[in-house]
C-alpha cells in the first residue's frame, strides 16, 4: 500500500496545550496537504507545502516538510476543544491529480 | 472556499438493491472528480477517479462493475453501488479539484445495507 503512515493515532490534550502530529510517506511527491475531518463529516483543507518547502505557517497552525526523510509535522498551537477532530495528512505525486491519505490522527482537546 | 455538495447524506437500503450518491461542484467546473471509501475509524482509500466524458479510472482492487461511476458533466459525478450487501456499508466520500493542488471535498454519504 502506498498509504502514508501518522503518528500518534489518537491524541489527547487540555486546551491551552500544542499538538503535534507526525506523517511519513512512501513516494516521491509534489506536495502534502493536511485535512481535517469532524467526526462523520467530509474534508476540510487545513495546509498545503509544495516539496520545495521546508515550513509553512496558517494562522495557529505549522506544518514543516522533511523530503529527506519522506517525513511531515502539523503544529497546532493553543489548541482549543473546537479542534477536537481527526486529522489526516495526504500526498500528491509528481505529474498525479490524485491525493493518498495518511492512516489519521484522532485528537481529544479536553476544555 | 470552493463547494462540493453530497447527496444524499444518509442512506439505508436492503440488500441487492442499487444505490446512487451524486457529487456536484456547486460553483466551479471540475473535469476530474474522486471518489473514496472510509471505513470507520480508518484513513480514505481512494476507489477511482472520474473524468468528465470519459471512463473512470479504478484503483487497483476496487470492482468496476460493482460501483459505476459517471461523470456526465462538468459538474456533477455520480457513483452508483449495484447489487449491494451490507460488505458495502460505508461512508463514501467525493471531492473535485478546481485546478489548483486543493481538493474540495463534499460532505460525504452513510450507506447501511440491511
Amino acid at each position: 500500500s502506498q498509504q502514508g503512515e501518522e503518528d500518534p493515532q489518537a491524541l489527547s490534550i487540555q486546551e491551552g496545550e500544542n499538538a503535534t502530529m507526525n506523517c511519513s510517506y512512501k513516494t516521491s511527491i509534489n506536495n502534502l496537504q493536511w485535512y481535517r475531518q469532524n467526526s462523520g463529516r467530509g474534508l476540510v483543507h487545513l495546509i498545503l507545502i509544495r516539496s520545495n518547502e521546508r515550513e509553512k505557517h496558517s494562522g495557529r497552525l505549522r506544518v514543516t516538510l522533511d523530503t529527506s526523510k519522506k517525513s511531515s509535522s502539523l503544529l497546532i498551537t493553543a489548541s482549543r476543544a473546537a479542534d477536537t477532530a481527526s486529522y489526516f495528512c495526504a500526498t500528491a505525486s509528481t505529474g498525479f491529480q490524485k491525493l493518498v491519505f495518511g492512516t489519521g490522527t484522532r485528537l481529544l482537546v479536553s476544555p | 472556499g470552493a463547494v462540493v455538495s453530497q447527496h444524499p447524506s444518509r442512506v439505508i437500503c436492503k440488500s441487492g438493491t442499487s444505490v446512487k450518491i451524486e457529487c456536484r461542484s456547486l460553483d466551479f467546473q471540475a473535469t476530474t472528480m474522486f471518489w473514496y471509501r472510509q471505513f470507520p475509524k480508518q484513513s480514505l482509500m481512494l476507489m477511482a477517479t472520474s473524468n468528465e466524458g470519459s471512463k473512470a479510472t479504478y484503483e487497483q482492487g476496487v470492482e468496476k462493475d460493482k460501483f459505476l461511476i459517471n461523470h456526465a458533466s462538468l459538474t456533477l459525478s455520480t457513483l452508483t453501488v449495484t447489487s449491494a450487501h451490507p460488505e458495502d456499508s460505508s461512508f463514501y466520500i467525493c471531492s473535485a479539484r478546481r485546478g489548483g493542488n486543493e481538493a474540495f471535498f463534499g460532505q460525504g454519504t452513510r450507506l447501511t445495507v440491511v
